[in-house]
């Protein structure tokens, strides 16, 4: 069966400080992946997706970065973290296969407050 | 650009039925979802719908029509367990990206006594 893990799942960070994310998935090859991020009671909004390694759409400009240096792994990164950046971030996988429906399946998200 | 409406709020009583709408206009569609979210969880799926009609899942259902960019999930026998934020979701394609999941803002559910 599928997995996805992600970490940290909590962490504080002081603003101006650097920023990683990383999740894995487990049980499946070629997943596209995604990050999203959802601020206090407002829903999910994509960041980064990417359909291979190396292959990173970004959706918002933004001071974060991603990478997926492996076919499963996939990387969020700042170099200096902005206050605004606070919130709960998911990683999330779903098929390649277009015929396949494009279910996400998300990981257990990480809280980042910003200080 | 993207739109998806949904009700910010909504309360109902434990037993019985309660229906969250969500409307959307987006450049593409390829199928629409519903996620049921825990307050501090990830979202896990509930229901899939690309062709108009209506999908039942036990207690759960789910309604499309793309004429309308309309949807929307149905609870029935509320539980208390159902308190929870519920968010639908629309696939891309969009702007040469495809497989791509747009969220709207969830909807609070308070299931009461």
């Amino acid at each position: 069966s599928q997995t996805i893990h992600q970490w940290p799942a909590t962490l504080v960070q002081p603003v101006g400080s650097p920023l990683s994310l990383e999740c894995t998935v487990e049980g499946t090859s070629n997943p596209n992946l995604y990050w999203y991020r959802q601020a206090a009671g407002r829903g999910l909004q994509l960041l980064f997706y990417s359909v291979g390694i190396g292959q990173i759409s970004s959706e918002v400009p933004q001071n974060l970065s991603a990478s997926r240096p492996q076919d499963r792994q996939f990387i969020l990164s700042s170099k200096k973290l902005l206050l605004s950046d606070s919130g709960f971030y998911l990683c999330a996988w779903s098929h390649r296969d277009r015929a396949n429906t494009g279910e996400l399946f998300f990981g257990e998200g990480s809280r980042l407050t910003v200080l | 650009g993207q739109n998806i409406d949904q009700p910010t709020e909504m309360t109902a009583t434990e037993g019985a039925i309660v229906q969250i709408n969500c409307t959307y206009q987006t450049s593409g569609f390829n199928g629409l979802f519903w996620y049921q979210q825990h307050a501090g969880e990830a979202p896990t799926f509930l229901s899939y719908n690309v062709l108009d009609g209506l999908e039942e899942k036990g207690r759960f259902s789910s309604f499309l029509s793309r004429s309308k960019g309309y949807s929307y999930l149905l609870l029935k026998e509320l539980q208390m367990k159902d308190s929870a934020s519920y968010l639908c979701a629309v696939r891309g394609p969009f702007s040469g990206g495809y497989n791509k999941l747009i969220f709207g803002a969830g909807t609070r559910l308070a299931v009461h006594p």
